[in-house]
């Protein structure tokens, strides 16, 4: 399968702890982004990589969050200090680069339940 | 930074009819305009996108129309059948893939 993998796939945590996410991208992509999406809500953007440089940020993003790419390849999305409001699905997806807008393509995501 | 509206945020129509979902952007630097469709439980799938040098796309029965200088965007889906029943996500960006945002969603059921 050449698609953009996520794992876990489902994580439940306790407040307080820290979790870790994963995201593999189709390997010709040097485009990788992290969202977090919401019961009724659209994706909302978190960061982003091109290559292993993080280009972006999402101002919303707390310093407990915190995302690498170290040999711009897969990526991790680490949340420290899990807080009750951090419930939702993490999506990770990745493009190739390139001049012109280019299709992001999704992953199935890791879903966070902190209890 | 970019604002995506959407509308409607839900949409009943009966199966073989049209279904037209629109989308505002408040950025004049983006330029690349990206739907998806999410059934539930699922990924979001691309299903059409255009760029801003083009005014409209069509795939089969999926079209999409942009007007850069009112910044809206809209999908039109023909002959809908039920299998289109799903959240779309409209999103706007830049060439360079930043200031990506998506939209609300819209809730679109088609009825047999």
């Amino acid at each position: 399968d050449t698609g953009v993998s996520q794992n876990p796939r489902h994580k439940i945590t306790k407040r307080g702890q820290n979790v870790t996410f994963r995201c593999d991208p189709i390997s010709e992509h040097n485009r990788l982004y992290w969202y977090r999406q919401t019961l009724g809500q659209g994706p909302e953007f978190l960061t982003y990589f091109q290559n292993e440089a993080q280009l972006e940020k999402s101002r919303l993003l707390s310093d407990r969050f915190s995302a690498e790419r170290p040999k711009g390849s897969f990526s991790t999305l680490e949340i420290q200090r899990t807080e009750q409001g951090d419930s939702a699905m993490y999506l990770c997806a990745s493009s190739i680069g390139g001049g012109t807008g280019q299709p992001q393509h999704f992953g199935d995501g890791t879903r966070l339940s902190i209890l | 930074g970019e604002n995506v509206e959407q509308h409607p945020s839900t949409l009943s129509v009966q199966e073989g009819d049209s279904a037209v979902i629109k989308c505002t952007y408040s950025d004049s630097a983006s330029n690349y305009f990206p739907w998806y469709k999410q059934e539930l439980g699922k990924r979001p799938q691309l299903i059409i996108d255009i760029r801003s040098n083009v005014g409209e796309k069509k795939d089969q029965r999926i079209a999409v129309t942009l007007n850069k200088t009112a910044k809206h965007f809209s999908l039109h889906i023909t002959e809908t059948q039920p299998e289109d029943s799903a959240v779309y996500f409209c999103a706007a960006g830049d060439n360079y893939g930043q200031n990506f945002v998506f939209g609300p969603g819209t809730r679109l059921s088609v009825l047999p």
